[in-house]
């Protein structure tokens, strides 16, 4: 079945670091693709997204690229700052057929900023 | 507005008993989600309402498992039988009419089975 392959599941930077995390789908008909941020004992919250129709999003520190020839979409978080640490999420969504719904996750990254 | 609430926040049970788990999304929201989430896992797909249709449950586990939502707002999900691998957190989230909506997730419910 369609997967979402998320990479690393562990990332650690120090303070001011570029973090980039990488994500894999393999549904074709993937068309759009949110990346959540969960702090412990918290529920995920959305960060930014991006739909197919568009090769880059970015907003303030967080940026997104998609590839839809590769099938991969990527997380980009400059200057970190400690309250950037958490584990993120990355997600494939598609409106499958006879009204069903695929909205798949990858595995996670922990993201930790070192001070 | 007030988000996505869930109760209880924890919920420890004994194996073979039946749990119910309550979502109540954010008013206006036509969609609901579940999910589960596994110590250090990624979020595995449940159910899926979305408004009086028939709800996608192809991400259900087992016949154990169950979800309603009245009256297009509340949602429970009942665990029957509980087993010690239904262990997990289970979220719950709403968007404004369809999956490619942005999802609100709750702060989700810690079950454990002993």
């Amino acid at each position: 079945g369609e997967n979402v392959e998320q990479h690393p599941s562990t990332l650690s930077v120090q303070e001011g670091d570029s973090a980039v995390i990488k994500c894999t789908y393999s549904d074709s008909a993937s068309n759009y693709f949110p990346w959540y941020k969960q702090e412990l004992g918290k529920g995920p919250q959305l960060i930014i997204d991006i739909r197919s129709n568009v090769g880059e999003k970015k907003d303030q520190r967080i940026a997104v690229t998609l590839n839809k020839t590769a099938k991969h979409f990527s997380l980009h978080i400059t200057e970190t700052q400690p309250e950037d640490s958490a584990v993120y999420f990355c997600a494939a969504s598609s409106s499958g057929t006879s009204g069903t719904y695929k909205y798949i996750f990858g595995t996670g990254t922990r993201l930790k900023v070192l001070a | 507005g007030a988000g996505v609430s869930q109760s209880p926040s924890n919920k420890v049970t004994e194996k073979g008993k039946d749990v119910e788990l309550r979502c109540d999304p954010i008013s206006g929201h036509t969609a609901l989600y579940w999910y589960r989430q596994s110590l250090g896992q990624g979020l595995e797909f449940l159910i899926y309402f979305q408004g009086n249709s028939a709800p996608d449950k192809s991400g259900l586990p087992s016949d154990r498992f169950s979800a309603e939502r009245t009256g297009g707002s509340v949602s429970t999900l009942t665990i029957q039988r509980t087993q010690q691998e239904d262990s997990a957190v289970y979220l719950c989230a709403s968007s404004l009419r369809r999956p490619a909506d942005t999802q609100y997730f709750g702060p989700g419910t810690r079950l454990t089975v002993l």
